[in-house]
């Protein structure tokens, strides 16, 4: 699956608590997204990284925050998790390059806040 | 401000059945559109991605076209079998700019035997 690791795949944490997802790649490429899956809402983009340390905000970045220290890899984190973050939250990755570099997304976290 | 459809949601058909999966968009000033597949619990994987300035791509069983004039993109799947079940969506790229892609909600395919 184009060498990308998502952690944990499932998760159910509680109202309030820190959560850290984690997405790993093997491919050094240099461009990586956070989305979000929901139902009637298709894939909504979170947070990306154009680069180690170069980040920025997508259309759902509220109450999201993001790093990258490494360019293997990018971690999502829920300040304060809330039952509106339950959702299916998948890493994608996509090399540098022009119109044809694709788009290759891990198998992603199911996250439950309760 | 860029919206995709897809149509049917969900369509079911008899497996040999050859079949076409509907995409639209609303602004035709596009960098590429890519069609991906879904099964469920799993992530997104690449089928074909067609560039702005081409009209069709071919992969095996699957040929995607592209009318950015219309708006449209479609998906047509040959000889349908039971394993082609799952939910396929069309992304559309916005200008060179790597955060704006935008999603369609999907088309669950279910190939009966």
């Amino acid at each position: 699956d184009a060498g990308i690791t998502q952690s944990p795949r499932h998760k159910v944490t509680e109202t309030g608590t820190p959560v850290t997802l984690r997405c790993h790649q093997t491919e050094n490429h240099r461009y990586m997204y956070w989305y979000r899956q929901d139902p009637g809402h298709g894939l909504r983009l979170i947070h990306y990284s154009y680069g180690v340390k170069d980040t920025d905000k997508g259309e759902v970045s509220d109450g999201y925050s993001v790093s990258r220290s490494k360019t293997e890899d990018f971690l999502l984190t829920l300040e304060s998790a809330t039952s509106s973050q339950t959702s299916v939250y998948f890493c994608a990755i996509r090399a540098q390059g022009g119109e044809n570099t694709e788009a290759f997304f891990g198998q992603g976290t199911r996250l439950t806040v309760v | 401000k860029q919206e995709v459809t897809q149509i049917p949601a969900a369509l079911s058909v008899p497996e040999g059945e050859n079949l076409v999966l509907n995409c639209s968009f609303t602004d035709s000033a596009i960098y590429n559109l890519q069609w991906f597949r879904q099964d469920p619990g799993k992530g997104l994987t690449s089928l074909l991605l067609i560039q702005s300035s081409q009209r069709e791509q071919t992969s095996g069983r699957l040929n995607a076209s592209l009318d950015k004039s219309s708006g449209r993109s479609t998906l047509y799947i040959a000889a349908s079998q039971p394993g082609d079940s799952a939910t396929y969506l069309c992304a559309v790229r916005l200008g060179t700019s790597y955060d704006k892609v935008i999603f369609g909600p999907g088309t669950s395919l279910s190939v009966i035997p």
